[in-house]
């Protein structure tokens, strides 16, 4: 859903740390999610993708973890590094064929401590 | 990775004024690009679709006269704001679509910062 008017979680981890970003979707309908990364000033960066038919997936340093029963997503990091501080959108793609499109969570900010 | 460039990063304008912005993908061709706004702290909210060679297809309560679209090639792409606000200020992000398509095949651009003073 929208998230207009909303500031955007934060969460800080000390470095080395594992840190876990959550997020809600809200269409059942969607058939992948995708996690973003995005710098102050620059577009999102894609960092991993799972489709609706699986629960996990592992990338490197990273894992996607989907729960379709309660609409859940959550991105795991591992030993956290001062380049992963940004802001982590989830998105979901949904549509027919060939009129694809991606709707942004809200997003959260992470801020990887020295 | 592909690689999307937006021209210009930043641009001010005054109000009442209109202002291009472009979208190119620099390595491929896109049949699909993407126009997402993005305001501070907050999301990024899509816009429209636009096909190459075909009209834009908008979001749900964003004026499509007000937010000009032109695909006029599979490497190009330009959003014209016309008659700007102060409220259309925002960041403004495209992405585009290299075949196949794939979750990590949508590549987006740095994004245009607008102010409208």
């Amino acid at each position: 859903g929208e998230s207009v008017g909303l500031h955007l979680p934060t969460l800080s981890v000390q470095e080395g740390d594992n840190s876990i970003i959550n997020c809600a979707y809200s269409n059942s309908a969607s058939d992948y999610f995708i996690w973003y990364k995005q710098e102050s000033g620059k577009g999102p960066q894609f960092i991993i993708d799972i489709r609706s038919n699986m629960d996990k997936r592992q990338g490197q340093r990273v894992t996607v973890l989907l729960n379709k029963t309660v609409k859940h997503l959550s991105l795991q990091i591992a030993a956290t590094q001062p380049g992963d501080s940004a802001v982590y959108f989830c998105a979901e793609n949904w549509g027919n064929f060939g009129n694809e499109k991606l709707t942004f969570g809200t997003g959260t900010r992470l801020t990887i401590i020295p | 990775g592909a690689v999307v460039s937006q021209h210009p990063s930043r641009v001010i304008c005054k109000s009442g004024t209109s202002v291009k912005i472009e979208c190119r993908s620099l390595d491929f061709q896109a049949t699909t690009m993407f126009w997402y706004r993005q305001f501070p702290k907050q999301s990024l909210m899509l816009m429209a679709t636009s096909n190459e060679g075909s009209k834009a297809t908008y979001e749900q309560g964003v004026e499509k006269d007000k937010f000009l679209i032109n695909h006029a090639s599979l490497t190009l792409s330009t959003l014209t704001v016309t008659s700007a606000h102060p409220e259309d200020s925002s960041f403004y992000i495209c992405s585009a679509q290299r075949r196949p398509v794939r979750a990590d095949t949508q590549y987006f651009g740095p994004g245009t910062r607008l102010t409208v003073l």
